[in-house]
């Protein structure tokens, strides 16, 4: 089977810097990437990791460890907009010649950022 | 900014009828997936779309539904005699050709209501 886990709530408070887990099984692997959702609006990309290591992009970095099927959403700096749902999924194809390119999500992380 | 636009955001219909939600993918983008979001749940993977054909396909997406890009431009998704449990946030999205580093764009979503 599939699967992503990911933790269902976090909370934190601003300033402070929070990280958001996932552990995936899948049986294609190309990469895992991140994306924001504000009160089911749509999925917004945030990070995608391809390769073992740490991606870093402003506020938000992203980290994969392949071995370990792993990966993790750090967010600094917490400011109230961050208050969101955070899915993790996994890319599962490399996508050419209409190979596939869909994406697995994952159960989501509801964050609740306090002042 | 170019973004994925999907119309109607809300649609309201009674069971067993026909509905059709529209997309407008990126222009110059050649993949197109439907995704469906069941509120409060994830976000999952219906259907991808490559060069005028379905590349791949959920166990979701049986007999019910189907997708035709009817122009250059809009990107449909079909389905006939809806059920209760069709009740959904649908999203479609768009991303350029495969690779490493394909970032899907996600539209605002139709949330559509059977009753």
């Amino acid at each position: 089977g599939q699967s992503l886990e990911q933790p269902s709530e976090v909370t934190a408070v601003e300033g402070a810097i929070v990280q958001i887990n996932c552990t995936y099984q899948t049986s294609g692997f190309y990469g895992l990437s991140w994306y924001q959702q504000h009160d089911g609006g749509a999925p917004t990309f945030l990070s995608y990791n391809a390769l073992d290591g740490l991606e870093e992009t402003g506020r938000f970095s992203s980290f994969l460890s392949r071995s370990d099927s792993y990966g993790y959403l750090l967010l600094q700096e917490l400011q109230m907009k961050d208050s969101a749902s955070y899915f993790c999924a996994v890319r599962a194809g490399f996508g050419y010649g209409g190979a596939t390119n869909k994406l697995i999500f994952g159960t989501g992380t509801l964050l609740a950022v306090q002042p | 900014e170019p973004e994925v636009t999907q119309t109607p955001s809300h649609q309201v219909t009674q069971m067993g009828q026909e509905v059709i939600l529209r997309c407008v993918p990126i222009s110059n983008h050649l993949y197109f997936y439907w995704y469906r979001q069941i509120l409060g749940q994830k976000v999952e993977f219906l259907v991808s779309f490559y060069n005028n054909e379905i590349s791949e396909k959920s166990e979701i997406f049986d007999d019910q539904f189907s997708v035709e890009r009817p122009d250059g431009s809009n990107f449909t998704l079909k389905i006939r005699s809806t059920k209760l449990e069709d009740s959904a946030m649908y999203f479609c999205a768009s991303s350029e050709v495969g690779g490493l580093r394909t970032e899907a764009f996600f539209g605002q979503g139709t949330r559509l209501t059977v009753v």
